[in-house]
């Protein structure tokens, strides 16, 4: 399968602790997104990566989240002293940078983070 | 700043029946896109449909279509033919020409009947 891969789909932590979460966008997309979703709501825009350089981040991306982009293929979200308000799915998505044509954005099937 | 607005928290069709969702926004932009995708239990989001707001023409896939209405910054979804893989949460998403975030709505959930 070539499609967005999210390490790991789940996790269960107790506040205060540190997490972080991996995504393996689709191979030659250069783009990628973090989006995270509470229950019952739309996803909602983290930050997202051209190559390695992180272009964007929301409000809602507080000093204790962080994320990386090493070498421009996979991407990890840490969190670090998590709070239970921090229980949500986070998303993955990537696209391939199209030069002006708008490009799909490809979604992974989310890592459930649960904050006790 | 964008904003998309689904008033229908939930939705239901009986199997082969025609159902549409509602979605309005709210954008200064003038260039723009605006989506539909699929969320199936426990599966992950795909793209449903996509229009782009300089097209008059209402897009369609298959079973799928929209409606446009740019004056009034409504754009529905119509399913035609509803099949039971079609059960899933749907959210509506839009996207300024210079922008790469998707803004969502807060989706709807589509129930199918047998």
């Amino acid at each position: 399968d070539t499609g967005v891969s999210q390490d790991p789909r789940h996790k269960i932590t107790k506040r205060g602790q540190n997490v972080t979460f991996r995504c393996d966008p689709i191979s030659e997309h250069n783009r990628l997104y973090w989006y995270r979703q509470t229950l019952g709501q739309g996803p909602e825009f983290l930050t997202y990566f051209q190559n390695e350089a992180q272009l964007e981040k929301s409000r809602l991306l507080s000093d204790r989240f962080s994320a990386e982009r090493p070498k421009g293929s996979f991407s990890t979200l840490e969190i670090q002293r998590t709070e239970q308000g921090d229980s949500a799915m986070y998303l993955c998505a990537s696209s391939l940078d199209g030069r002006g044509r708008l490009d799909e954005q490809f979604f992974g099937p989310g890592t459930r983070l649960t904050v006790l | 700043a964008q904003t998309v607005t689904q008033s229908q928290p939930e939705m239901s069709v009986q199997e082969a029946e025609t159902v549409t969702l509602s979605c309005t926004y709210d954008t200064s932009e003038s260039d723009y896109y605006l989506f539909w995708y699929k969320q199936p239990p426990s599966r992950q989001m795909i793209l449903v449909i996509r229009q782009e707001a300089y097209k008059q023409q209402n897009a369609t896939e298959n079973r799928f279509s929209v409606n446009f209405q740019k004056a009034a910054k409504s754009f529905s979804l119509k399913i035609s033919d509803s099949q039971l893989g079609d059960a899933a949460m749907y959210f509506c998403a839009s996207l300024s020409g210079g922008a790469q975030k998707l803004v969502f709505g807060q989706g709807t959930r589509l129930t199918i009947n047998p």
